[in-house]
């Protein structure tokens, strides 16, 4: 009964290769994200979509490209996989009715650990 | 550009203590302030958050402290038990081009250890 679920866990692999990481939610929210935790563990927005349709896209790679088939799923694909995408991944889900407070709150998964070699 | 500064990057509390993270920001129109307690191998989860026209929240142990003069926000966790131990995210939230969808910038985090 895990609220967001992301699969795998740890990925390891060499560079140059191509892998994608899978996240579902059960809350039912209506928007999704992915953050990329570094090892310092700062924590740094990379996409939102919300409904199916993307919201928000940071400034990244364009070798990363996220899917979105359905508002409770959206996975990542990471291209040409390079050293420096070594980190762990977080999906992440909320509901964009705030029911009045500014903001709601993000559910994160246990996030997928990225070791490039 | 770091849009919340979090300070400090540890902390270690004796366990009864009390635990003081404290997060700055620029940004006036941040209207929304969530931290996140992290432990090792989960995602971060939502602790405590306020809204910048209240100038303080408690639940429980925790309690956020908000100067919005000085637009500074406090976590205090009072008497620290091991079990607090953990890596502590303040945030902030902006409308992203008008959209109610919370934009989160979080700060660098704070891990706590607290000794029993």
């Amino acid at each position: 009964d895990t609220a967001v679920s992301q699969t795998p866990k740890y990925l390891v692999t060499q560079m140059g290769n191509d892998k994608s990481i899978k996240c579902e939610q059960n809350l039912g929210h209506d928007t999704m994200y992915w953050y990329k935790q570094d090892s310092k563990k700062f924590l740094k927005i990379m996409f939102s979509y919300n409904n199916k349709e993307l919201i928000i896209n940071e400034t990244v790679p364009n070798r990363f490209s996220p899917k979105s088939p359905d508002k409770a799923h959206l996975n990542l694909h990471i291209n040409s996989l390079e050293l420096g995408d070594s980190a762990v991944y977080f999906c992440a889900s909320s509901q964009s009715r705030t029911g009045g407070f500014l903001g709601s709150p993000l559910h994160f998964g246990n996030g997928t650990r990225l070791t490039v070699t | 550009q770091q849009q919340v500064k979090q300070s400090p990057q540890s902390l270690i509390v004796q366990k009864g203590g009390i635990s003081i993270i404290n997060c700055a920001y620029e940004n006036t129109a941040f209207d929304y302030f969530p931290w996140y307690q992290q432990f090792p191998g989960k995602g971060p989860a939502l602790l405590i958050a306020i809204r910048p026209d209240v100038s303080e929240k408690k639940e429980g142990r925790f309690t956020i402290s908000f100067n919005k003069s000085a637009k500074q926000f406090s976590l205090h966790i009072m008497d620290s038990q091991p079990g607090d131990s953990a890596t502590y995210f303040c945030a902030a939230s902006l409308r992203y081009r008008g959209s109610t969808l919370g934009r989160l910038y979080f700060g660098r985090g704070t891990q706590l250890t607290v000794w029993p």
